[in-house]
């Protein structure tokens, strides 16, 4: 049982490169969402999903793109990355009834 | 929106010492706040969390206390120490089909000195 995993660890890009964070979970759990974790901010949800084919906007989506297909994976797209999106990202994961949520082990992400 | 002020940012105790660390909610509807403790470089790890309808929860040297009334809850960690030395974030969310989408404080960074 993996949990929640992500990929890629790091990753650098340059203004206006796109990208995709890939999440994982192998736990059953319908509902998964993606933070960002800026330093002295805390975590702010970027998106979320309530199962397979649902999404929503959270806080601060602006900049990012998800969809959810399969019940185990949850994507982030970055259509056109900015400098100020440079941050580390976190996927998490839970049964919809909650409350627990669970985290992956993030990805760093740096745009030049 | 739901906004989640917590304090203090930074806090230092010898170990032994005991350990606070407030949160303060502004949306009333908001029923459950977990407690994420996230050392350097890792994830975020849940600790404790309390629903609404409990006042105060605890498990071994760590306790959580909620005050619905003054919309504002606490994390008190008794005897603490090295280990303890991490980042702590408290958190919100109105519940049901809500509890994922949880509001975060800043964090408080705890040091414990041997």
């Amino acid at each position: 049982n993996a949990g929640v995993t992500q990929t890629p660890k790091f990753q650098v890009l340059k203004t206006g490169q796109s990208m995709t964070l890939q999440c994982a979970q192998d736990m059953n759990h319908e509902y998964m969402s993606w933070y960002r974790q800026d330093p002295g901010m805390g975590l702010r949800l970027i998106h979320y999903s309530v199962g397979a084919g649902i999404t929503d906007q959270g806080e601060v989506p602006n900049g990012y793109n998800v969809s959810r297909s399969t019940t185990e994976d949850f994507p982030l797209r970055l259509l056109s990355a900015a400098p100020s999106q440079t941050s580390v990202y976190f996927c998490a994961s839970m049964l919809t009834g909650g409350p627990k949520q669970f985290f992956g082990p993030g990805t760093r992400l740096t745009v030049l | 929106g739901e906004n989640v002020e917590q304090h203090p940012s930074t806090l230092s105790v010898q170990e032994g010492d005991s350990a606070v660390i407030k949160c303060t909610y502004s949306d009333s509807a908001s029923n459950y706040f977990p407690w994420y403790k996230q050392e350097l470089g890792k994830r975020p790890q849940l600790i404790i969390d309390i629903r609404s309808n409990v006042g105060e929860k605890k498990d071994q040297r760590i306790a959580v206390t909620l005050n619905k009334t003054a919309k504002h809850f606490s994390l008190h960690i008794t005897e603490t120490q090295p280990e303890d030395s991490a980042v702590y974030f408290c958190a919100a969310s109105i519940g049901g089909t809500s509890y994922g989408k949880l509001t975060f404080g800043q964090g408080t960074i705890l040091t414990v000195h041997p």
